[in-house]
């Protein structure tokens, strides 16, 4: 499976805006990119996800780079709801539907 | 539009004590899947249906745990016995096909002694 690599924590001040950065330098042509967050004391909740052009929906937007060897998860302006674990995933190929998660990154949302 | 429901929430037994999970998944959703999430870690999947097949259990230890998912619908993660290492969150995820939004239940936190 290929892996992606998050920063292990990130701040952010409410209402600003937060820019979550995910790596995955060996993904593969047919690899989606998947983000889910997990706030305390919950299950994981679907996020976004994207192929080749940047998403959008009601909770952020992806922007994936030209080469898709990384991508960024943006929420427009941080609520103190926000604050959880973020999970960058790939999913395509035999691994197609299958979530691996990671670490993710710890987000903080100051008020 | 209920969400996937599990129970119990909570759960406390001592070492060697059988104890059950059950999960209903939201209505309609073909495939299940059964987490174990531990603390300070991501979940990793344990088992995956397809309606009542188990189509990927590579990762469920096959000595100590055993899930069935009867009529496609509900399904029950046994373990029997547990030990201390299975102190973990246990979830359940539902989704319309495997390759489609997962959405998850609450998780049941399991607590052996």
């Amino acid at each position: 499976d290929a892996k992606t690599t998050q920063p292990n924590s990130m701040e952010s001040n409410e209402e600003e805006p937060v820019h979550l950065p995910c790596n995955h330098s060996t993904i593969s042509g047919t690899d989606y990119i998947h983000w889910y967050r997990q706030l305390p004391s919950q299950g994981p909740e679907y996020v976004i996800h994207g192929l080749t052009s940047n998403v959008n929906n009601r909770m952020a937007s992806l922007a994936i780079a030209e080469d898709r060897k990384s991508s960024t998860l943006i929420l427009h302006r941080a609520t103190l709801r926000d604050a959880a674990v973020y999970y960058c995933i790939l999913t395509g190929g035999t691994s197609y539907g299958k979530l691996t998660f990671g670490q993710g990154t710890i987000l903080t949302v100051h008020p | 539009e209920a969400g996937v429901v599990q129970s119990p929430r909570y759960k406390i037994i001592e070492k060697k004590q059988p104890v059950a999970f059950w999960c209903n998944p939201i209505s309609g959703h073909n495939t299940l899947y059964w987490y174990r999430q531990n603390l300070g870690q991501g979940p990793e999947l344990l088992i995956r249906y397809e309606n009542e097949e188990a189509v990927d259990d590579s990762q469920l230890p096959k000595d100590r745990f055993s899930a069935e998912r009867l009529k496609g619908v509900d399904s029950t993660l046994k373990i029997q016995p547990a030990e201390l290492g299975d102190s973990a969150v246990y979830l359940c995820a539902s989704s319309l096909q495997e390759v489609n939004e997962q959405f998850f239940g609450p998780g049941t936190r399991l607590t052996v002694l």
